[in-house]
């Protein structure tokens, strides 16, 4: 069955730049999304199609997808930005959520 | 504005059912796919089953194929999971999610509801 790996924890300090990875086998070929889900809180849509952002994102989140691996980038990372990521695809007709990232902004 | 809402969530014995509920509005029901994504405690998301807009396409994961049962009523703009022989490692909030289109690959779940909790325990 198809995997996604994503690194469980991820340490930025406020205003640097944060970089969250997703590995499955040729995910460039597919089209990767992203979630955040802050503590308590449902998962939100912050990243679809690779690399588009809803409307009401901040441009500070974006993302890329190429090879085996997926791309969360989150630019002058603030406190609010604290939360767990997790990247999704389709293999066949089944959703796969990678397992997550803590992201803890320092 | 588009809003999911589940309801449905209890304390359930081991083997026993239990039927969640999602109420959906703020969009045409009938022609968006929706699924249902769980998630333990203290771990990280799990797709649990999808259907498509017409209801006549329907998909489970493994974990769950054969005890839980995706259904829609489009007249009644409410999606539904029936969850029978439950497990303790059932146990989850269980999230009902809208897709942007149909069902399939490329989609993405846009709207998420608050979820409702399952708790599985003798």
């Amino acid at each position: 069955s198809y995997e996604l790996t994503q690194p469980p924890s991820v340490s930025v300090s406020p205003g640097q730049t944060a970089s969250i990875t997703c590995s499955g086998h040729k995910l460039g070929d597919k089209y990767a999304c992203w979630y955040q889900q802050r503590p308590g809180q449902s998962p939100v849509l912050i990243i679809y199609q690779d690399n588009k952002r809803p409307s009401g994102i901040p441009e500070r989140f974006s993302g890329s997808n190429s090879g085996n691996t997926a791309t969360l980038t989150i630019s002058g990372t603030q406190a609010m930005d604290e939360a767990d990521y997790y990247c999704q695809a389709w293999d066949s007709n089944t959703v796969i959520f990678g397992g997550g990232t803590k992201l803890t902004v320092l | 504005e588009v809003q999911v809402v589940e309801s449905g969530g209890a304390l359930v014995q081991p083997g026993g059912s239990v039927r969640l509920s999602c109420a959906a509005s703020g969009f045409t029901f009938s022609s968006y796919a929706m699924t249902w994504v769980r998630q333990a405690p203290g771990k990280g998301l799990e797709w649990v089953s999808g259907i498509s807009g017409s209801g006549v396409s329907i998909y489970h994961a493994d974990s769950v194929k054969g005890r839980f049962t995706i259904s829609r009523d489009n007249s009644k703009n409410t999606l539904y999971l029936q969850m029978n022989s439950l497990r303790a490692e059932d146990t989850a909030i269980y999230y009902c999610a809208k897709l942007d289109r149909g069902y399939g690959s490329g989609a993405y779940l846009d709207y998420w509801g608050q979820g409702t909790l399952v708790t599985v325990s003798s």
